[in-house]
């Protein structure tokens, strides 16, 4: 039973644009989500967070948006740039100390 | 500073073998993690220690997987007799403090195969 889901598994996307990458989850007790993002080879990277207490958090060209009655969460990422190709994978928490992760989207930003 | 660190970065194993996989966490780090990561999937929760004590050893798969970190620092996963199914790599993570709300910091994996 997955319970962080990431259906696309690719995007492309052209230097400049907006990237969205998209999760849906199914458990209504996570109060916690993250996204990382993970180049070959290496262990992820965290990328940004958001709280169950709010429905938007921006960090630069980062902003995360969670709509929980959707149990929806979204990255936003703009303007998107060569050096953001990578795997993104969003992770949950419900109250606890392990992360339950999604399969990942592999975003692909050309020039 | 140095981040978290994780011996072999590969590993080949016949099946029927032990393994011992290493982590190295980022100094004064009180939690260490541990995830399994098969090919094209997200990285699975395997066990999680605050200091010496394993607090939560739920996603280990089964009584082959045994993990450790005897003086809240280095922390070792053991496989006894692996099997082809345990192919994978195996994250470790640590935080500064308890609670998934403090940001996870991760090594490179070790990449097991076992043939």
């Amino acid at each position: 039973d997955q319970q962080v889901k990431q259906n696309s598994p690719s995007l492309s996307v052209q230097e400049g644009r907006i990237s969205i990458l998209n999760c849906d989850y199914t458990n209504s007790m996570f109060d916690y989500f993250l996204w990382y993002k993970k180049y070959p080879a290496e262990g992820p990277t965290f990328l940004i967070s958001i709280s169950s207490i709010k429905d938007k958090n921006e960090d630069g060209r980062f902003t995360v948006f969670l709509n929980k009655s959707a149990k929806h969460l979204s990255l936003h990422i703009v303007p998107s740039q060569p050096g953001d190709s990578a795997v993104y994978f969003c992770a949950a928490s419900a109250n606890t100390d392990k992360l339950i992760f999604g399969t990942g989207t592999r975003l692909q930003v050309f020039p | 500073g140095a981040g978290v660190s994780q011996s072999p970065r590969y590993k080949v194993a016949k099946r029927g073998q032990d393994v011992a996989l290493r982590c190295d966490p980022i100094s004064g780090h009180v939690s260490l993690f541990w995830y399994q990561q098969a090919l094209g999937q997200g990285p699975e929760f395997l066990t999680y220690f605050q200091n010496e004590a394993q607090l939560d050893k739920s996603g280990l798969p089964s009584d082959r997987f045994f993990a450790e970190r005897p003086e809240g620092s280095v922390s070792t996963l053991k496989i006894q007799r692996t099997q082809q199914e345990d192919s994978a790599v195996y994250l470790c993570a640590s935080s500064l403090v308890g609670g998934s709300t403090y940001e996870q910091y991760f090594g490179p994996g070790t990449r097991l195969t076992v043939t």
